[in-house]
C-alpha cells in the first residue's frame, strides 16, 4: 500500500483565498508530481520535482507554485484561487531507478472555489 | 511525447477474462509501454509495465506486439472491483519517469 498522503481531502474555498495542498510520503521517493484532474477527463502534469530544490513546470499550464524543501513534503500553492481552479488535484511519487518509474498516488483534494 | 490509442469503454462479465487493448504505432526504442488504472473517486495504481516480452505480474498480464505498436492488458478474470478507467501510456527510461495519461478505456464489469 502507497504512503502518500494528501490533505485536505476536500476544500471550498471563497475566491481570492489563498490556499496550499499539502502532499507527503513516507516512501522516501525523490521525485514526486501534482496533476490535475477535471471530472471525466484525464490527469494533467503541472509540476514536478526530481528531488530537493529541485521544481519544474508540467505540460499544462498552471498558476499554481510548488516548492520542494525536504525530501517527504511537496506542497502546492493557489496564491488567490479563483473558480477555474475548481478541480481535483492528485499527488504523487516515485523512485529513481529500475525500468518501472512506478507512480504511486495519493487519494487527491477536491478542490471548490466559490 | 508518443501518442496512444485505446476504445474509450468496454464492458465485460465477472470472471471472464478481459482483453484491453492500445495501439501506440509512433512508439520509439525507449519507450516502455505502462498501464494503470483509476478506480473510482481514488488517485490511479500501477497495473503493469514491459518493454519488449511480455510480462505477468498478481494483477494482470500484458502481451506486446511483436513490432511493439500495440499492446494488451489481459484481466485473466474479471471481478466488479475491476471497474476502472484503464490508460495506456508510453514512457522513455531517459524522460525521468513523467507520465502522459491519455483518456483511457471505461472498462464496466455486469455480475
Amino acid at each position: 500500500e502507497a504512503d502518500i498522503y494528501q490533505t485536505p481531502r476536500y476544500l471550498v474555498i471563497g475566491t481570492g483565498k489563498k490556499i496550499t495542498l499539502e502532499c507527503s510520503q513516507t516512501m522516501g521517493h525523490d521525485k514526486m508530481y501534482w496533476y490535475q484532474q477535471d471530472p471525466g477527463m484525464e490527469l494533467h502534469l503541472i509540476h514536478y520535482s526530481y528531488g530537493v530544490n529541485s521544481t519544474e513546470k508540467g505540460d499544462l499550464s498552471s498558476e499554481s507554485t510548488v516548492s520542494r524543501i525536504r525530501t517527504e513534503h511537496f506542497p502546492l500553492t493557489l496564491e488567490s484561487a479563483r473558480p477555474s481552479h475548481t478541480s481535483q488535484y492528485l499527488c504523487a511519487s516515485s523512485l529513481t531507478g529500475g525500468s518501472s518509474y512506478e507512480q504511486y498516488f495519493g487519494p487527491g483534494t477536491r478542490l471548490t472555489v466559490t | 511525447d508518443a501518442k496512444t490509442t485505446q476504445p474509450n469503454s468496454m464492458e465485460s462479465n465477472e470472471e471472464e477474462p478481459v482483453h484491453l487493448p492500445c495501439n501506440h504505432s509512433t512508439i520509439s526504442g525507449t519507450d516502455y509501454i505502462h498501464w494503470y488504472r483509476q478506480l473510482p473517486s481514488q488517485g490511479p495504481e500501477y497495473v503493469i509495465h514491459g518493454l519488449t516480452s511480455n510480462v505477468n505480474n498478481r494483477m494482470a498480464s500484458l502481451a506486446i506486439a511483436e513490432d511493439r505498436k500495440s499492446s494488451t492488458l489481459i484481466l485473466h478474470r474479471a471481478t466488479l472491483r475491476d471497474a476502472a478507467v484503464y490508460y495506456c501510456i508510453l514512457s522513455a527510461y531517459n524522460q525521468g519517469g513523467k507520465l502522459i495519461f491519455g483518456q483511457g478505456t471505461e472498462l464496466s464489469v455486469k455480475p
